[in-house]
């Protein structure tokens, strides 16, 4: 079973410039969350998406990052324009349940490689 | 309000001597705890969890954590380190606020294993 992919694996741009990174989840995943990690500070969380809708966007840092999940599979992220302080490892994870209420049933987050993103 | 600390962002073991990685955390609500590891160039995978039941978890690779509600710490450990595991670890804390698992990462431990 492949897992979850990230694409590009590296993007260096301009500041100023537009950048879109793509995650496929593992197929059949409702969740998708985006996290990002800024020159070797803790893993922070940007959004949540079940499916198609997004759940929690709350992590998002200002109005120029969109991400979309059309249909419910692969999502986006686009950075635009793009300011230094974006540089940093984007991950994108997936799991295979939606969100519950329940303590007890942590739903595995599986996740890509990352896309390291530097801007200059 | 949940948070983690990773109280080493270094470690440096001997091949074949123990690892400890330590982790306390922060919670409002008795938390699922996990530990991830990352290798270069590879996604984060996840080593073991914690979820109310057992506070000793064993997780791949020969790792373990304890789980001490006393002392709000999650400390990771391996009786005997080998080269492969050269990577870093997060240790990670989820609530189910909001109605779904929002998860809140520690900032890594880096180990270094010494032939």
């Amino acid at each position: 079973e492949a897992g979850v992919t990230q694409f590009p694996s590296h993007s260096v741009i301009e500041k100023g410039q537009t950048v879109t990174l793509r995650c496929d989840p593992i197929s059949g995943h409702d969740n998708l969350y985006w996290y990002r990690r800024v020159m070797g500070k803790e893993i922070k969380f940007l959004l949540h998406f079940v499916k198609e809708s997004k759940q929690d966007e709350s992590g998002m840092p200002n109005n120029r990052f969109l991400a979309e999940r059309t249909g419910g599979t692969y999502s986006t992220l686009k950075v635009q324009p793009a300011e230094l302080e974006d540089s940093g490892v984007y991950f994108c994870a997936s799991s295979p349940f939606p969100g519950t209420r329940d303590r007890g049933s942590y739903n595995e987050q599986f996740f890509g490689p990352g896309t390291r993103l530097t801007v200059l | 309000a949940q948070s983690v600390t990773q109280l080493d962002s270094h470690v440096s073991v001997s091949e074949g001597t123990p690892v400890l990685l330590r982790c306390n955390y922060s919670s409002s609500y008795s938390p699922s705890l996990f530990w991830y590891v990352q290798h270069p160039n590879k996604g984060l995978q996840l080593l073991l969890k914690y979820t109310s039941a057992a506070t000793l978890v064993k997780g791949i690779n020969g790792f373990e954590a304890e789980f001490k509600k006393s002392e709000t710490s999650f400390h990771l450990t391996k009786p005997s380190a080998h080269m492969s595991d050269a990577a870093e670890y997060f240790c990670v804390v989820s609530d189910p606020t909001g109605g779904y698992q929002k998860v809140t990462f520690g900032t890594g431990t880096k180990l270094q294993v010494i032939p």
